[in-house]
């Protein structure tokens, strides 16, 4: 129930098109909703994150839309730029406690 | 800036020899947690400290011992590195119960001999 299950585990798209990562959970208690992005021998940083009472949150060309019902959640890139090719992690959390992350999804935007 | 400083970056240590990761940061924020990360997978919590509270994870190898000696500082300290103790190590902090937004330091690449 603690799981968050991350897919796709890769993605190819060609530069200006659109990313879509899914995520599902069980655990109704979760409460927060990141999403990190790493890039080779880096540390994972925080791209965008949401809360359970909003549906979609949007910061430049990235948006978390966000499903309560079906216990699911995404992150779109719109736009995708070859800079943006990493491996992209989401998570959550229950009041502010330790991170479940989910398996991570290696994005490639080729130009 | 505000930040979490991981020393040092790289790590090369011998089989059975002991190492000691560090992490400082100037958040000021309560919470330290230590991460493994191996090759293509997520991190993977070791333990974390809010204040000087330890919690360990249940499957964390007693081979890892962390100390906190104060707010900005703390330390991962493998006492018989294995090789299958080589991976990446990340420090990350938090303010509990707040957000849950935790912010990671660079890591330390840990190489095994």
């Amino acid at each position: 129930q603690q799981q968050v299950k991350q897919s796709p585990q890769s993605l190819i798209v060609q530069k200006g098109g659109i990313s879509i990562i899914n995520c599902a959970y069980e655990n109704t208690a979760f409460d927060y909703f990141p999403w990190y992005q790493q890039f080779p021998g880096k540390g994972p940083a925080l791209l965008i994150a949401i809360r359970p009472d909003v549906s979609e949150k949007k910061e430049g060309r990235f948006t978390i839309s966000f499903n309560k019902s079906a216990k699911q959640f995404s992150l779109h890139i719109m736009d995708s730029q070859p800079g943006d090719s990493a491996t992209y992690f989401c998570a959550a959390s229950m009041y502010g406690n330790k991170l479940v992350f989910g398996a991570g999804t290696i994005l490639r935007v080729k130009s | 800036d505000a930040m979490v400083i991981q020393n040092p970056r790289y790590q090369v240590t011998q089989f059975g020899k002991p190492v000691t990761l560090s992490c400082s940061q100037t958040l000021n924020h309560n919470v330290m947690y230590w991460y493994q990360q191996k090759s293509s997978q997520a991190p993977k919590l070791l333990f974390h400290y809010y204040d000087k509270d330890f919690n360990n994870e249940a499957d964390t190898p007693d081979n890892f011992q962390s100390r906190r000696p104060n707010t900005s500082f703390c330390f991962l300290d493998i006492r018989s590195p294995g090789l299958g103790d080589a991976a990446m190590y990340l420090c990350a902090t938090s303010i509990r119960q707040v957000t849950g937004t935790q912010y990671f330091g660079p890591g330390t690449r840990l190489t095994v001999l």
